[in-house]
């Protein structure tokens, strides 16, 4: 079956221009997270989304960064101004229900992003 | 916070050597998984463990928990090149859905 994918796989920007990073998940899955990895560091955690709503997001470092996912399954991760510090990996991942015990996290390609 | 310590964090062995890799974590955590990472490709799950003294093996890999130490081992028997990858273990608090990630391991194993 299909996995998590992203688009776009690779974006290079100029700093101080806006991005969005799309993420589709496994059909069926509602709950969505939003990592950034940083070279050669693990992923860090940006934002949790339970359906449509944010269910945590303590992770995302500030207000330039924002994530929708409107109709609880796409979900778009939005940087305004960017910096070259927010150049990384952004990976998405889904599970079935993001509340249960046995609940895994399945994780899709990543976006990698540059800002120039 | 939780905080999520891997060592080392490169290793390079000969195949058919053993080795074990650690991960200590800050504080109760209720699952810890182990992912691999190849180059440019995503994580693929490799292990959850759910309880204390839970070992679970696949293939050369060997994975085992200790909750009172927080500690887990992913232990490799008779290394071959297609190990050769990033190994990362990541712990989450039950209910809280946020996977703390350690820095991962860079395994090379030569040929």
């Amino acid at each position: 079956g299909a996995g998590v994918s992203q688009t776009p796989s690779n974006k290079v920007t100029e700093k101080g221009k806006y991005v969005e990073l799309r993420c589709d998940p496994i059909s069926g899955h509602t709950a969505l997270y939003w990592y950034r990895q940083s070279l050669g560091q693990g992923p860090e955690f940006l934002i949790y989304f339970q359906g449509t709503g944010a269910a945590d997001d303590s992770g995302l470092p500030n207000d330039r960064f924002f994530a929708v996912r409107p109709e609880g399954s796409v979900s778009t991760l939005k940087i305004q101004r960017t910096e070259r510090g927010d150049s990384a990996v952004y990976l998405c991942a889904s599970s079935f229900s993001g509340t249960g015990y046995w609940d895994e996290q399945y994780f899709g390609p990543g976006t990698r992003l540059t800002v120039t | 916070e939780l905080k999520v310590e891997q060592n080392p964090l490169f290793l390079s062995m000969q195949e058919g050597k053993n080795y074990t890799i650690y991960c200590n974590y800050s504080t109760t955590s209720d699952r810890l998984y182990w992912y691999r990472q190849d180059p440019g490709k995503s994580l693929e799950s490799l292990f959850v463990l759910l309880s204390n003294g839970a070992v679970k093996q696949e293939g050369r890999l060997m994975a085992s928990l200790d909750t009172k130490a927080r500690l887990s081992t992913l232990h490799i028997t008779a290394a071959v090149h297609d190990l050769s990858a990033t190994y990362f273990c990541a712990v989450v608090r039950y209910n809280f859905n946020k996977f703390y990630f350690g820095s991962g391991t860079k395994l090379n194993v030569k040929p």
